[in-house]
């Protein structure tokens, strides 16, 4: 399976403020993800990563807020623009084999203040 | 994609077998179960997926009922290490990627 490495493990952070964070995947692949889960929370789908187009975003999430890079097929990253402490959560990258599992960061751990 | 109900927490004893079951009635033929777990902290660890034949592997086996609106996720010997909250998930194999989590079942091995 993929190694996934995210970066920051976590970080606080103040409001109105944005963070930029950094998934890294030690082989190509094709389908990337970011996941957002609120404390106490299961995972929401965010969107989807496209490698050289615009991500797709799932219902509740703009790109305004939440915009997304894929230059490459190794390599995203997920900014969360103009935070509030309701943006407090962990933030999961994930990648999907050609067998169909996804597997998942260890998350960025987000506190806004 | 189908959804899924899973109790919501369930206690196992140390070496022990769990068994954690996950309804999913309205699956449709080409919809696959997937097992998911979250330890505490920790991104989610994949487990297990099957169709409509059960399937074992390194760390559990899944056994899908015959009419596979239900299956069961088997850990042989639980130990403390597989303290986590299990997903049930079901989704489309036709080349979707996306997971719909819902809240799980919170597995407590106790020594």
């Amino acid at each position: 399976s993929a190694v996934i490495s995210q970066k920051p493990s976590r970080d606080i952070c103040q409001r109105g403020t944005s963070l930029t964070i950094q998934c890294q995947v030690d082989s190509q692949v094709t389908m990337m993800f970011w996941y957002r889960q609120q404390p106490g929370q299961s995972l929401t789908l965010i969107a989807t990563a496209n490698q050289g187009s615009e991500a797709t975003y799932e219902s509740g999430f703009v790109i305004d807020k939440f915009p997304i890079s894929r230059p490459n097929l190794t390599f995203s990253t997920l900014t969360v623009s103009n935070m509030s402490p309701e943006d407090s959560s962990i933030y999961l990258c994930s990648v999907g084999e050609p067998t169909g599992e996804l597997f998942f960061g260890e998350g960025s751990r987000l506190t806004v203040l | 994609d189908a959804k899924t109900t899973q109790p919501p927490s369930m206690d196992c004893a140390e070496g022990r077998a769990a068994n954690l079951p996950c309804n999913h009635s309205t699956i449709s033929g080409n919809e696959y179960v997937y097992w998911y777990r979250q330890i505490h902290s920790q991104g989610p660890q994949y487990i297990i997926h099957g169709l409509k034949n059960n399937e074992t592997n390194e760390m559990a086996s899944l056994i899908i009922t015959e009419d596979r609106k239900s299956s069961t996720l088997i850990l042989p010997h639980a130990t403390l290490r597989d303290t986590a909250v299990y997903y049930c998930i079901v989704r489309s194999g036709a080349g979707s990627y996306q997971l719909t989590f819902g809240k799980g079942t919170k597995l407590s091995v106790i020594p």
